[in-house]
């Protein structure tokens, strides 16, 4: 069984562009979850997907940041436009009925210049 | 105040060794708590996961959660090199946003 997958797996952008990162979750997950990962800092919870609906999306931090999941399946994360404290490592996860199972994948590391 | 707590070490054991990783949390709220084994460059890798007090065992890994004091802990018997990685901590209320602790880098040494 393949698991969950990320692309790319780094991006360096300037600071005023526009990035989209993309999660594929475990085939059959309806539940996906994004995490970033500042450096130095916890990992801090973005949103949560049930199938193609936003179940909770407190952890965006502000309105730069847009997340969609069409048709329940893969996600995208588009960040735009980039700032500079955006900088860190972006987690994908997903999990089937047992929400604690949250398996991740590896990540996208995104660099704002 | 974070609303969990986690040594970031290194902590560094020889081979054999029995090794103790814990984490903090002020919330008491939470319910799930659950251990990600981390290795370089990688996700986060789901070790174990338990549902309120108590113990739970599996191969070489424990894992105990005392919730009157707020405390978790992962015990690593007969700790091997290939333990060595980055253990994180995460606790959840209901199961669906986890908070992580920091991560606890941890070396076992041959």
């Amino acid at each position: 069984e393949a698991g969950v997958t990320q692309f790319p797996s780094h991006s360096v952008i300037e600071k005023g562009q526009t990035v989209t990162l993309r999660c594929d979750p475990i085939s059959g997950h309806d539940n996906l979850y994004w995490y970033r990962r500042v450096m130095g800092k916890e990992i801090k919870f973005l949103l949560h997907f049930v199938k193609e609906s936003k179940q909770d999306e407190s952890g965006m931090p502000n309105n730069r940041f847009l997340a969609e999941r069409t048709g329940g399946t893969y996600s995208t994360l588009k960040v735009q436009p980039a700032e500079l404290e955006d900088s860190g490592v972006y987690f994908c996860a997903s999990s089937q009925e047992s929400v604690y199972e949250q398996y991740f994948g590896p990540g996208t590391r995104l660099t704002v210049t | 105040q974070k609303e969990v707590e986690q040594d970031p070490g290194p902590l560094s054991v020889p081979e054999g060794a029995i090794v103790s990783l814990n984490c903090t949390y002020s919330n008491s709220a939470f319910q799930y708590f659950m251990w990600y084994r981390q290795y370089s460059r990688k996700g986060p890798e789901l070790l174990m996961y338990t549902y309120s007090s108590g113990n739970k065992e599996d191969g070489r890994f424990t894992a105990q959660v005392d919730k009157s004091s707020k405390y978790i802990s992962l015990f690593i018997r007969d700790s091997q090199p290939s333990d060595s990685a980055t253990y994180l901590c995460a606790m959840s209320r209901l199961g669906n946003q986890f908070y992580f602790g920091t991560g606890t880098s941890l070396t076992v040494i041959p």
